[in-house]
Parts: structure tokens; sequence; C-alpha cells
């Protein structure tokens, strides 16, 4: 089946300062997403994007599906983005079932 | 914004006890998933639901668990014996199509079961 992989495992930030979290998948995709899962074990809806370039405020991801990875940008940092990224991802011509990563835990510092 | 809704937020339940977790998905979504999340560890999918059937399930679903939709609205996860190892984090997601660019799936804010 498709492997997720995500990277860093871990990052540490201060506040302001931006940030790239990769996604690398190992087959084509006819979905990708990223997720914030926040403290309270929620997970939040960042994108919806299978291919191209999204934003929303601070936050843009690409996917070039080509290649096969996705990336999440985040820009000036807060504390509030604290948290775990996890991207997910439907291989192409399968049942609608997301394979989830293993996440990169940000940590924003004041 | 119409949102994915489940109950309880956190159950506490005894080994070998039968729970339910419900949830209510956005109205106009068809298609309707499981996941779980043990502690500290990523999300797997369990099972997918479309048209009062199972469309697919995992390896992890076994003959413990069943899921219905009662009614128009609900849509149950039930573990008829629970063990100590199905502690984690329930999450149900929703989306309106299966295989178009409407599969986006949104998630519930999730049940966090603990087996005691």
């Amino acid at each position: 089946g498709i492997q997720v992989e995500q990277s860093p495992p871990d990052l540490i930030l201060q506040e302001g300062a931006n940030s790239t979290l990769r996604c690398n998948f190992s087959d084509s995709v006819n979905n990708l997403q990223w997720f914030h899962q926040n403290p309270w074990g929620q997970l939040i809806n960042l994108f919806y994007i299978p291919s191209g370039t999204k934003q929303n405020g601070r936050l843009s991801a690409t996917t070039v599906a080509t290649e096969r990875y996705s990336l999440l940008y985040i820009s000036s940092s807060q504390t509030t983005d604290s948290g775990v990224y996890f991207c997910a991802a439907v291989p192409l011509g399968a049942t609608n079932k997301l394979i989830f990563g293993t996440g990169t835990l940000l940590a924003v510092q004041p | 914004e119409p949102e994915v809704t489940q109950t309880p937020s956190h159950q506490v339940t005894q080994m070998g006890q039968e729970v339910i977790l419900r949830c209510v998905p956005i109205s106009n979504h068809l298609y309707f998933y499981w996941y779980r999340q043990i502690l500290g560890q990523k999300v797997e999918f369990l099972v997918s639901f479309y048209n009062n059937e199972i469309s697919e399930k995992s390896e992890i679903f076994d003959d413990q668990f069943s899921v219905e939709r009662p009614d128009g609205s609900n849509f149950t996860l039930k573990i008829r014996s629970t063990k100590l190892e199905d502690s984690a984090m329930y999450f149900c997601a929703s989306s309106r199509s299966g295989t178009s660019s409407l599969n986006e799936q949104f998630f519930g804010p999730g049940t966090r079961l603990t087996v005691l």
C-alpha cells in the first residue's frame, strides 16, 4: 500500500519564524489533506490539496503530484500554531480511506 | 459552517463492556468513516460506509466492531466487548463523495475511549 512519510518529525521555532513541513507519498493520489491536531486532540482541516497551491492566511500548501510530495508553509508562526501536523492521502483508484503520515510535532516558543 | 459532531467526548468503561460511539455527519454528505488514534501514534483507518453498507474495513475492524446508521442523521460505532488495547481517540469523518473532487473528509472532534 501507499507509504506517507513526513519530515521533520519534530520542530521547535521561535515565535515569528517561518517553517516548511514536507510530506512524501509513494503512489499517485486523488486526495491529499493537511490537518493540525491541537492540544485537545481535535483534527482541524487545513488544506485539501491533491495538486497545486493554496493559501489561507499565514498558511499555504503546495502539492507536486508528479513528484509525489506536498509542502506546508507556516509563516510568522504563533504559539497557537503548536501541535502535530498530519498529512494524509488516498491512493489513485483506491476507495476513499485516508492514509496518515506519522506527523510533525511543532512547538512554537514565545 | 456545518461540522461533524461526536458524543460523548470522553468515555470510560470496564474491560468486556460494550460501548457505542455516536456521530452526526455533515447533513449533505454520503460517505462516512471511523478512524482511531492510539495515544502518541498516527491516525488509522477503521471503516468506511456508504449507502447503508460497509465499503471497506481495515484489519483492526474485527468482529468486535460494528457500524450502523440507525436513522437519517446518526452514524454509530459499536465495540461489543472492549479490550484494554481499544483505548484510543476515535474520530468520525464524512465526505460528500468517495471518488471525485468532493472527496475531502471532514473530521469530528473525537471521542476519547479509556478501557480500564
